[in-house]
């Protein structure tokens, strides 16, 4: 299994460009997570689904827009790229429920600079 | 979900235990602590999870006091390569988002 798969490693972006950032999972997991990680800081919640078809909004969503067609993908988009979105976007997926079944498997990551 | 606070930074010598505290004091009867670690910017990796037992795996011990208003994760022979920032999360049996809240973790700095 190659787990939680995320694409590009690093992008920079000019201050107004879109992108979408790309998150695979190979695990059949219900619940997949996207997060930010900023210099010195923890994670926050973007977006999350938990199955396809079905998205929600988590802490820091404004600038965002995410869509779940397959339970393998969940794409990031960022329409009007701005410097504060400059961040290390995490992907992660879990098999959900409750409990003990919280366990997250996080992606490498992307390292996003707006200039 | 319930705060955690952790020290900022910790230094631990290679091959002793590493002892690293977790305070929650609010939390409720349902909720799970939960510790992650993230390696030099790396995604967070799963370490261990409990709600009142005290748990043991392959990586690491978790001891939760019995008011369940702290508890400390135990590297029992620490390596330069658990150099990284720990986080303790405490989150409920909830349905819904299932996210974690990461705080800013505890440094764990292992020295030769």
């Amino acid at each position: 299994n190659a787990g939680v798969t995320q694409t590009p490693k690093f992008r920079i972006l000019k201050i107004g460009q879109s992108m979408t950032l790309q998150c695979t999972q190979d695990m059949n997991h219900n619940y997949m997570y996207w997060y930010r990680q900023d210099p010195g800081m923890g994670l926050k919640l973007i977006y999350y689904s938990v199955g396809a078809g079905i998205t929600d909004k988590g802490e820091v969503p404004n600038g965002y827009n995410v869509s779940r067609s397959t339970t393998e993908d969940f794409p990031l988009r960022l329409e009007l790229a701005a410097p504060s979105q400059t961040s290390v976007y995490f992907c992660a997926s879990s098999y959900g429920g409750q409990g003990p079944y919280n366990e997250q498997f996080f992606g490498p990551g992307t390292r996003l600079t707006v200039l | 979900d319930a705060k955690t606070t952790q020290p900022p930074s910790m230094d631990c010598a290679e091959g002793r235990a590493a002892n690293l505290p977790c305070n929650h004091s609010t939390i409720s009867g349902n909720e799970y602590v939960y510790w992650y670690r993230q390696i030099h910017s790396q995604g967070p990796q799963y370490i261990i999870h409990g709600l009142k037992n005290n748990e043991t795996n392959e990586m690491a011990s978790l001891i939760i006091t019995e008011d369940r208003k702290s508890s400390t994760l135990i590297l029992p022979h620490a390596t330069l390569r658990d150099t990284a920032v720990y986080y303790c999360i405490v989150r409920g049996d909830q349905t819904g988002a299932n996210n974690l809240f990461f705080g800013t973790g505890t440094r764990l700095t292992v020295i030769p």
